[in-house]
C-alpha cells in the first residue's frame, strides 16, 4: 500500500475563501502530481513537480498554485475558491526510476 | 483534443464472464501504457502496465493486449467477479517532455452476481 496522504478528505467551503489541500508522501519520491477529477470522469493533470523548488503547470488550466519546499510535501492552494472549483483533487507521486504513480485517496471539494 | 480514447463508458458483465475495455491513441511518442483501477472514495491504483515492445502481458485474471500498428490496447478481465466492480482508466506516458500520464475517460464496470 502506497504511503501518500491527503487532507482533508472532504471540504465544503463558501465562495471567496482561501484553501490549501495537503499532500504528503513518505516514500521519498521526487516526482509529485496533482490531478482534478470530476465524478466518474477522467483525470486531468493540473500541476506537477520534479523535485524541491520545481513546479510546472499541467495540461488543464487551473487557478490553483502549488509549492514544493520539501520532498515529501506538495500542497495545493486556491486563493479564492469558486463553485467551478468543486471537484475531486488527487495527489500522486512516483520514483524517478519508475513510471508507476501512486495515488492518494483524494480530497473532495465543494464550493458553495 | 483527447489523446487517449477509451470505450465503453460503462459495462455490465455477469459473474464469471470476460470484461473487455478498449483504448486507442494517436501520439506515437507514447511508450508506457498502464491501467488503473479506482473504487469509490479511493484514489486510482495501478493494475497492470505494458510497454509497446510486447503484444500481451498477463497478471492473474488481468491481461493487456497491445496492437502497436493499430495504436490500440485493451484490458481483459477473465472470470470477472463482483469485487472487480470499479472504474478502470487506461493511460499513456509520452517519452517526450516531462513524461506525464494522459488518462482515458474511464469505464465503469459492474459485475453482477
Amino acid at each position: 500500500e502506497a504511503d501518500i496522504y491527503q487532507t482533508p478528505r472532504y471540504l465544503v467551503i463558501g465562495t471567496g475563501k482561501k484553501i490549501t489541500l495537503e499532500c504528503s508522501q513518505t516514500m521519498g519520491h521526487d516526482k509529485m502530481y496533482w490531478y482534478q477529477q470530476d465524478p466518474g470522469m477522467e483525470l486531468h493533470l493540473i500541476h506537477y513537480s520534479y523535485g524541491v523548488n520545481s513546479t510546472e503547470k499541467g495540461d488543464l488550466s487551473s487557478e490553483s498554485t502549488v509549492s514544493r519546499i520539501r520532498t515529501e510535501h506538495f500542497p495545493l492552494t486556491l486563493e479564492s475558491a469558486r463553485p467551478s472549483h468543486t471537484s475531486q483533487y488527487l495527489c500522486a507521486s512516483r520514483r524517478a526510476s519508475s513510471y508507476e504513480q501512486y495515488f492518494g485517496p483524494g480530497t473532495r471539494l465543494t464550493v458553495t | 483534443q483527447q489523446q487517449v480514447k477509451q470505450s465503453p463508458q460503462s459495462l455490465i458483465v455477469q459473474k464469471g464472464g470476460i470484461s473487455i475495455i478498449n483504448c486507442a491513441y494517436e501520439n506515437t511518442a507514447f511508450d508506457y501504457f498502464p491501467w488503473y483501477q479506482q473504487f469509490p472514495g479511493k484514489g486510482p491504483a495501478l493494475l497492470i502496465a505494458i510497454r509497446p515492445d510486447v503484444s500481451e502481458k498477463k497478471e492473474g485474471r488481468f491481461t493487456i493486449s497491445f496492437n502497436k500498428s493499430a495504436k490500440q490496447f485493451s484490458l481483459h478481465i477473465m472470470d470477472s467477479q463482483p469485487g472487480d466492480s470499479a472504474t478502470y482508466f487506461c493511460a499513456a506516458r509520452s517519452c517526450h517532455g516531462y513524461s506525464t500520464l494522459t488518462f482515458g475517460k474511464g469505464t465503469m464496470l459492474l459485475v453482477s452476481p
